[in-house]
């Protein structure tokens, strides 16, 4: 069966530091990859997507970025956090058919002070 | 422009009452549809899902959903809440080219005994 790791669970980063948020999804291969952020009364915001290896999609320009190095390797950056990236970060993978449901790893959440 | 609305933001029921949530869409055509649940502190789980043919949907829970092209809704319901429904629901949609998943702003349900 197929399962999705993010990490860390929670983090607290001071305003200026870097980001690195990491998601990982086995037991499938070539899956759509998905992060979205969660902020308080504004539902889920999607932030980039990948079809594959090196490829992304950036839905909101912003101060983050995102890489896919390994084929169900996924990962949020930032070099520089500001206090409005806080939230609740979500990764999220679906298989490469057409609209094919999300699953959804357990998030990570982003306090920047 | 494309959206996903859910007007209700928060909803309170008395356990063994009936429950409806609204899900409201604007897009060009008729998109993929779904609804997904979240417990606090944790990732979205799929309820049920609206791709073609029947407009009344099952899903897990006890949970149905219909379909109405002519009122571009999608509104969720369940005969008898449990207190174990408390949560955030959140509807969302994929239109039928490219990748994306659109997500509502979500309802916070509440079960009172």
């Amino acid at each position: 069966s197929q399962t999705i790791h993010q990490w860390p669970a929670t983090l607290v980063q001071p305003v200026g530091s870097p980001l690195s948020l990491e998601c990982t999804v086995e037991g499938t291969s070539n899956p759509n990859l998905y992060w979205y952020r969660q902020a308080a009364g504004r539902g889920l915001q999607l932030l980039f997507y990948s079809v594959g290896i090196g490829q992304i999609s950036s839905e909101v320009p912003q101060n983050l970025s995102a890489s896919r190095p390994q084929d169900r390797q996924f990962i949020l950056s930032s070099k520089k956090l500001l206090l409005s990236d806080s939230g609740f970060y979500l990764c999220a993978w679906n298989w490469d058919v057409l609209r094919s449901p999300l699953h959804f790893g357990n998030g990570t959440r982003l306090t920047v002070t | 422009a494309q959206s996903v609305t859910q007007p209700d933001i928060h909803i309170t029921v008395s356990e063994g009452a009936s429950l409806e949530l609204r899900c409201n869409y604007s897009y060009g055509a008729t998109p993929y549809l779904f609804w997904y649940v979240q417990s606090p502190g944790q990732g979205l789980q799929l309820l049920l899902k609206y791709f073609s043919g029947d407009t009344l949907v099952q899903g897990i829970k006890g949970f149905e959903a219909e379909f109405k092209r002519s009122q571009s809704s999608f509104n969720l319901r369940k005969p008898s809440v449990h207190w174990s429904d408390a949560a955030e629901y959140f509807c969302a949609v994929a239109p039928n080219t490219g990748n994306q998943f659109y997500f509502g702003t979500g309802t916070s349900l509440t079960v009172i005994p």
